[in-house]
């Protein structure tokens, strides 16, 4: 079956500081790879996703490429803000249909001033 | 657009009671799921709709929970004779047919003495 690896936490930076948080998966065929956030007392948010191998995707300038050869999808920011203090899950979904998907433990994220 | 909508935010109840939640999806998806959150997890996959009709269930959704879509818009979940087992965040996120991507709500919160 499908899974995800996640790196463990807390991950505990300073401001400005670089980040990158590990995700690994399991999967058959060919998943979408998705990175959720989820900040204190919300839902989770759509942070990026890539759909097929090689593809970067980036937002607020959080960025992760979908490497098939080592089934990874590492989590990366150059300069951290204490803002993006939360939690983050990596996440892969099945093209089959129903595209439910298959979430990691979650990786905290603390960052101090 | 408001986005995906929950109610209520928080429920504390006595173990053996019933309890309802609500969900309101963003109102031009026709898909909308179930997820429960326990501390320290990621989103664990409970049922799905597209419109009115119930298409997947997991094995984790007992007989104790029900969930319904009457119409195609809100949904509910109910959980009978709750157990302490049962405490957790409920999320509700909906999509449309053609997109993986998925908007999640708040969530529910759910204490069961």
């Amino acid at each position: 079956g499908n899974s995800v690896t996640q790196m463990e936490g807390p991950v505990t930076l300073s401001e400005e500081a670089f980040l990158t948080i590990n995700c690994t998966y399991t999967a058959t065929g060919y998943p979408s790879l998705f990175w959720y956030v989820q900040y204190p007392g919300e839902g989770l948010q759509l942070l990026l996703k890539a759909t097929k191998a090689d593809d970067k995707g980036s937002n607020k300038g959080f960025e992760a490429t979908y490497r098939k050869e080592t089934t990874s999808f590492h989590l990366e920011k150059g300069s951290v803000q204490v803002s993006d203090s939360a939690v983050y899950f990596c996440a892969l979904s099945d093209r089959g249909g129903s595209y439910i998907p298959t979430f990691g433990r979650g990786t905290s994220l603390i960052v101090h001033p | 657009d408001t986005g995906v909508s929950q109610d209520p935010r928080h429920k504390i109840t006595k173990r053996g009671q019933n309890v309802t939640f609500r969900c309101d999806p963003i109102s031009e998806h026709n898909r909308l799921y179930w997820y429960r959150q326990t501390l320290g997890q990621g989103p664990e996959f409970l049922t799905y709709f597209q419109n009115e009709a119930q298409l997947e269930k997991s094995r984790l959704l007992s007989d104790r929970f029900s969930a319904e879509r009457p119409k195609g818009s809100f949904s509910t979940l109910e959980i009978q004779r709750t157990e302490q087992g049962d405490s957790a965040m409920y999320l509700c996120a909906s999509s449309s047919t053609e997109q993986e991507t998925q908007y999640f709500g708040p969530g529910t919160r759910l204490l069961v003495l």
